[in-house]
């Protein structure tokens, strides 16, 4: 099983300012990683797949890069409707994916 | 636009059983590899079972297998997940989710059902 981990837990940031999220991966996944953002009473929604392939409407200030073991999604420039929990998940094991325990963003 | 409606769940005892199911609409269902993903209130995301576009292949966590049944009726562009035994730590929110194209490997979940709340006390 592939154990993904994220960090920090919990990131503050002030609207307006950048956030760095860490995403590592037990053992290497290639490039068969995505990110998903779940704001609280909604489902998750599609951010990135293979690694930094943006989803369909997601905006140019969410960025996403890395390989193999370490991946990081950057915002740069923090929005009120981007505070919410970012996951990311390996699907280099096909159809057993697996998913990072999650990252709170919350307002400095 | 693409839509997953779950429904089916409900406050099961220990032991009991329950089958959820989701209504997809918005593309073309049979295309499509489905899933299931669960969420504990405020906690993180976990895959429970997945199955491919042709319903041939079925997949599941280590936690369910031998508990919980995934199918699909293209004819009725439903997915369904029929679990039995269900324990305490079953509690959670289940998503339906949409997987990959037809024969394509790379299983993210590109849309998500709001879910359907499964309690088990």
């Amino acid at each position: 099983e592939i154990v993904m981990t994220q960090s920090p837990a919990t990131l503050s940031v002030s609207p307006g300012n950048r956030a760095t999220l860490s995403c590592r991966a037990s053992q290497s996944v290639s490039i068969n990683l995505a990110w998903y953002q779940q704001k609280p009473g909604q489902a998750p929604r599609l951010l990135f797949y293979a690694a930094s392939t943006r989803a369909t409407g997601i905006p140019a200030r969410f960025s996403a890069s890395g390989s193999g073991t370490e991946f990081t999604l950057t915002i740069s420039s923090l929005l009120s409707e981007d505070f919410a929990v970012y996951y990311c998940q390996q699907y280099n094991t096909g159809p057993l994916p697996s998913f990072g325990g999650g990252t709170k963003v919350e307002i400095e | 636009e693409v839509q997953l409606v779950e429904s089916g769940g409900g406050v099961v005892r220990p032991g009991e059983y329950l089958r959820l199911s989701c209504a997809a609409s918005g593309f073309t269902f049979e295309d499509y590899a489905m899933a299931w993903v669960r969420q504990v209130p405020g906690k993180g995301l976990e895959w429970v079972s997945g199955i491919n576009w042709n319903g041939i292949y079925v997949y599941y966590a280590d936690s369910v297998r031998g508990r919980f049944t995934i199918s699909r009726d293209d004819a009725a562009n439903s997915l369904n997940l029929q679990m039995s035994s269900l324990r305490a730590d079953d509690t959670a929110l289940y998503h339906c989710v949409r997987g990959p194209y037809a024969r394509d490997p790379y299983w993210y979940f590109d849309h998500w059902g709001r879910g359907t709340v499964v309690t088990v006390s």
